[in-house]
């Protein structure tokens, strides 16, 4: 069984442009949800996808969207970075919206 | 009031010893709950979860839950010094009439086991 992927492992971007972090889900895995975690905090929720559709979005700008594929594999996409979007992103995939998530190993995002 | 609150750290324990991990949080009709134990560097790794009040037992680890007091715990029996981490509990919660599922994660508590 696969676990959950994420690409790139590491980015470093400058502030005004904008990124795009990819995630597979594990293998039977219809849901995706995408979090944030600051240094030494807990993960905040950014949005969570089901069946190609957004499905509940946490206090986030516009600027951070994203999109589920058929074969439920998801990118979230943020623009006109800022600092302050310097953090690990993790991406976390379930069987539906209230089984356990499994989190992936995270893209960690450095802002310059 | 935080959502869901993490009794603070850091906890350092000697090997062998129990370390008892706390977890408060404030939506009474929260219904899922689930411990990840994250090591540094790292991504959050589930170790357990919990639907209904009382004990629920997986090796080493018993989750607790009681949701009258809103309170959720953790106990690592025999620790090791692997286990030190940080681990976050964190709670399932719904908005509205919507069906997903967003996981509000505490803090987080630092672990140390000392040999």
């Amino acid at each position: 069984e696969t676990g959950v992927t994420q690409s790139p492992t590491h980015l470093i971007k400058t502030r005004g442009q904008q990124v795009t972090l990819r995630c597979s889900s594990q293998s039977g895995h219809n849901t995706v949800s995408w979090y944030q975690q600051a240094l030494g905090q807990g993960p905040q929720f950014i949005f969570q996808y089901y069946r190609e559709e957004e499905n509940g979005r946490g206090n986030f700008p516009p600027r951070f969207s994203g999109l589920q594929f058929p074969n439920y594999s998801s990118e979230l996409n943020v623009n006109a970075l800022e600092l302050d979007d310097s953090a690990l992103y993790l991406c976390a995939s379930s069987g539906d919206s209230n089984q356990p998530q499994h989190f992936g190993d995270g893209t960690r995002l450095s802002i310059l | 009031q935080k959502e869901v609150e993490q009794n603070s750290g850091p906890l350092s324990v000697p090997e062998g010893a129990i370390a008892s991990l706390n977890c408060t949080y404030s939506d009474r009709g929260s219904q899922s709950f689930f411990w990840y134990r994250q090591y540094s560097g790292k991504s959050p790794e589930l170790i357990m979860f919990i639907y209904s009040n009382g004990d629920k037992e997986d090796g080493r680890f018993t989750a607790q839950l009681n949701k009258a007091s809103q309170y959720v715990s953790l106990l690592i029996r025999d620790s090791q010094p692997s286990d030190s981490a940080t681990y976050l509990c964190a709670v399932l919660g719904q908005a509205g009439g919507t069906s997903y599922g967003k996981l509000t994660f505490g803090q987080g508590t630092i672990l140390t086991v000392h040999p």
